[in-house]
């Protein structure tokens, strides 16, 4: 069966700094990836999805993730994070025919300090 | 915008009660999902329907039922609640995609946050 880890469930980083959330997927076989993002108090909101071309999806607040096949990763990168960028991330994956349930990661919080 | 609406974002029941939590999406999605949200847990699936009145097992469907008579709709219910199924429900809606597989952007409620004493 498939699932997602992600390696770490807590990133501290000072405001403006690069950060890297990481995400592995198990399965090999046809995957779509997505990352969403759950601010304090709120749901989830998608920030960015692979289903099929470049492996490389930006999303419009500055991240972005590569699709990796051979190292089944998605991570998460931004060069400059802001304060506003505190919150939890979560990462999916979905196999074809699986009538679209995703299969989330257990979360990263990532927290930006001044 | 896609809006998908829960009843209550705050619930406290005592052990034993039935307890109905609601989901209305107003996008004329296919697909209908219920997740429990528990720290260090993420997201677990809990029920998931990609019709009216189909409904699919998730990963942690016991203790729980789901109901789905009209498309917007889709209900958890705990038929005996008990203090383990303190949690955050969250409902989401999604299209089936044939470029994802069937996946693609599932679109959250605000969830509720359910107290079982």
């Amino acid at each position: 069966a498939q699932s997602v880890t992600q390696l770490d469930s807590q990133v501290p980083v000072f405001e403006e700094a690069p950060v890297e959330l990481r995400c592995n997927y198990s399965s090999s076989v046809s995957v779509y990836l997505f990352w969403y993002v759950q601010y304090p108090n709120q749901g989830l909101q998608l920030l960015l999805k692979y289903l099929s071309g470049s492996t490389l999806v930006e999303s419009i607040n500055g991240f972005e993730a590569e699709f990796n096949k051979s190292q089944t990763s998605f991570h998460l990168r931004k060069p400059s994070v802001h304060i506003s960028d505190t919150a939890e991330y979560f990462c999916a994956v979905s196999e074809g025919g699986s009538q679209g349930n995703l299969i989330f990661g257990k979360g990263t919080k990532l927290s930006v300090k001044p | 915008d896609v809006k998908v609406t829960q009843s209550s974002r705050y619930l406290v029941k005592r052990t034993g009660e039935k307890v109905f939590l609601e989901c209305v999406q107003d996008m004329d999605h296919e697909n209908m999902f219920w997740y429990r949200q528990d720290p260090g847990l993420g997201l677990r699936l809990i029920y998931f329907s990609y019709d009216v009145k189909m409904k699919e097992k998730g990963d942690i469907p016991e203790g729980y039922s789901v109901s789905r008579e009209k498309k917007e709709r889709f209900s958890l219910i705990l038929e005996s609640a008990s203090t383990n199924q303190t949690s955050m429900y969250l409902c989401a809606s999604s299209l089936w995609s044939h470029a994802g597989g069937g996946a693609d952007t599932q679109y959250f409620g605000p969830g509720t946050r359910l107290t079982v004493l």
